[in-house]
């Protein structure tokens, strides 16, 4: 089976813009959770979608924001970037019906986004 | 509050010496725990999990880790390190009371000396 992936890979954007994040999990799986990675926070939970619905929120303001398709693709927004936005975002997927923790997540290699 | 804490935030040790990193979690029932390692612009990779029964574990690379439920602790261990070992871990604790949502501990980078 493919592995999560995750597009684009780098992404660099000013201040103000917004920006939409893709994330393909594996195939099968129904879970999908977003983690944010920096240096000084480290990885910090997102939310996670299951079946088209928001299952779990971390704590990020409401600029975050994320659904699900039909076929489990994620997509997840930023609006309004600020310079503190910049970070590694990480895509997981798990196939179980247990709410993501629980079971086995599968990572994807990340989306690099850089604020100016 | 439930807290994940990675004590060491950098260790260094020479290729086949043996590796210890730490992990202690405060919850207040006992949590899901895991094992990640990242290398340089890689996602995640699962070394090992415990949910129940054995509290010694297995996992990928030779890896193993022990759960201390009187020490809240899930240490990762390896006999004899590789170059390739070289990384950083990340040791993270998912529990119902969260709804399973995963907290990882800031991590331990691990360098490995020849």
């Amino acid at each position: 089976k493919a592995g999560v992936t995750q597009t684009p890979r780098y992404l660099i954007k000013t201040r103000g813009q917004q920006v939409t994040l893709s994330c393909s999990p594996i195939s099968g799986h129904r879970s999908v959770s977003w983690y944010q990675q920096t240096p000084g926070q480290g990885l910090q939970f997102l939310f996670e979608y299951f079946s088209e619905t928001q299952r779990n929120k971390g704590n990020f303001p409401g600029r975050f924001s994320g659904r699900q398709f039909s076929n489990s693709r994620s997509e997840m927004n930023v609006s309004t970037l600020e310079l503190g936005d910049s970070a590694l975002y990480l895509c997981a997927s798990s196939e179980s019906t247990t709410s993501g923790g629980a079971d086995e997540q599968f990572f994807g290699p990340g989306t690099r986004l850089t604020v100016l | 509050a439930q807290s994940v804490t990675q004590p060491d935030i950098h260790i260094t040790v020479s290729e086949g010496a043996s590796l210890e990193l730490r992990c202690n979690y405060s919850y207040g029932a006992t949590p899901y725990l895991f094992w990640y390692v990242q290398s340089p612009g890689q996602g995640l990779q699962l070394l090992l999990k415990y949910f129940s029964g054995d509290t010694l574990v297995q996992g990928i690379k030779g890896f193993e880790a022990e759960f201390k439920r009187s020490q809240s602790s899930f240490n990762l261990r390896k006999p004899s390190v590789h170059w390739s070992d070289a990384a950083e871990y990340f040791c993270a604790v998912g529990a119902q009371i969260d709804d399973y949502k995963l907290s990882f501990g800031a991590g331990t980078t691990v360098t490995v000396r020849a």
